[in-house]
């Protein structure tokens, strides 16, 4: 699986749009873009995934660069419950896949 | 509803006193996987399954057991537990139509 770099921590006041970015420079042309969230400790939650087209649901926006290099999730009316750290992951998505977990990105929803 | 339920929530044990934590799902999904996290290293695959009776190990096996007789359980068994093994557990699963995985809510083993 490619390795994703993204920024240890961001803050964005709420009601904002929270942007957040990934660097995936090495992944290959079937890996998956994959978006989950740790609120404190609770299990992670899934966000969003796509390959190469911008992806939408009712959680955020994905938008992936044309040549596949980054990515960026969008929230687009954050609120106190988006503080959570973000991960971006790049998995081949056979249904079975291995989620490869970074350290991700910690936002933090200001009032 | 839809979810994975993980026993106990936290537990606290005695170097060596064999534990199982229990994982159990009720959607039908396939696959399964049970993760560790720690801090400054993430989460972390201890093994995962892809069907009844169809096990393997992931990226830190060692000091782990599972087995999967049934679909919707995934035991992880700790049979000497080490204090190296404390940490905060969680199980997943997902079938192949599901967009993403679902987690359950944590086990925090704390071995002294």
């Amino acid at each position: 699986d490619a390795k994703t770099t993204q920024p240890p921590s961001m803050d964005c006041a709420e009601g904002r749009a929270a942007n957040l970015p990934c660097n995936h420079s090495t992944i290959s042309g079937n890996e998956y873009v994959y978006w989950y969230r740790q609120i404190h400790s609770q299990g992670p939650q899934y966000i969003i995934h796509g390959l190469k087209n911008n992806e939408t649901n009712e959680m955020a926006s994905l938008i992936i660069t044309e040549d596949r290099k980054s990515s960026t999730l969008i929230l687009p009316h954050a609120t106190l419950r988006d503080t959570a750290v973000y991960y971006c992951i790049a998995c081949y998505n056979f249904g079975n896949e291995k989620l490869t977990f970074g350290t991700g990105t910690r936002l933090t929803i200001i009032p | 509803e839809a979810q994975v339920t993980q026993n106990p929530r936290y537990l606290i044990t005695v170097t060596g006193k064999k534990l199982t934590v229990t994982c159990s799902q009720n959607m039908n999904h396939e696959y399964m996987s049970w993760y560790r996290q720690d801090p400054g290293l993430g989460l972390r695959q201890i093994y995962y399954s892809m069907n009844v009776e169809v096990t393997d190990k992931g990226d830190v096996p060692e000091g782990y057991k599972v087995s999967r007789k049934e679909k919707r359980n995934f035991p992880l068994i700790l049979e000497s537990p080490s204090p190296n093994q404390t940490s905060l557990y969680f199980c997943a699963s997902k079938n192949d139509r599901a967009v993403g995985y679902t987690f359950g809510s944590g086990t925090r083993l704390t071995v002294v």
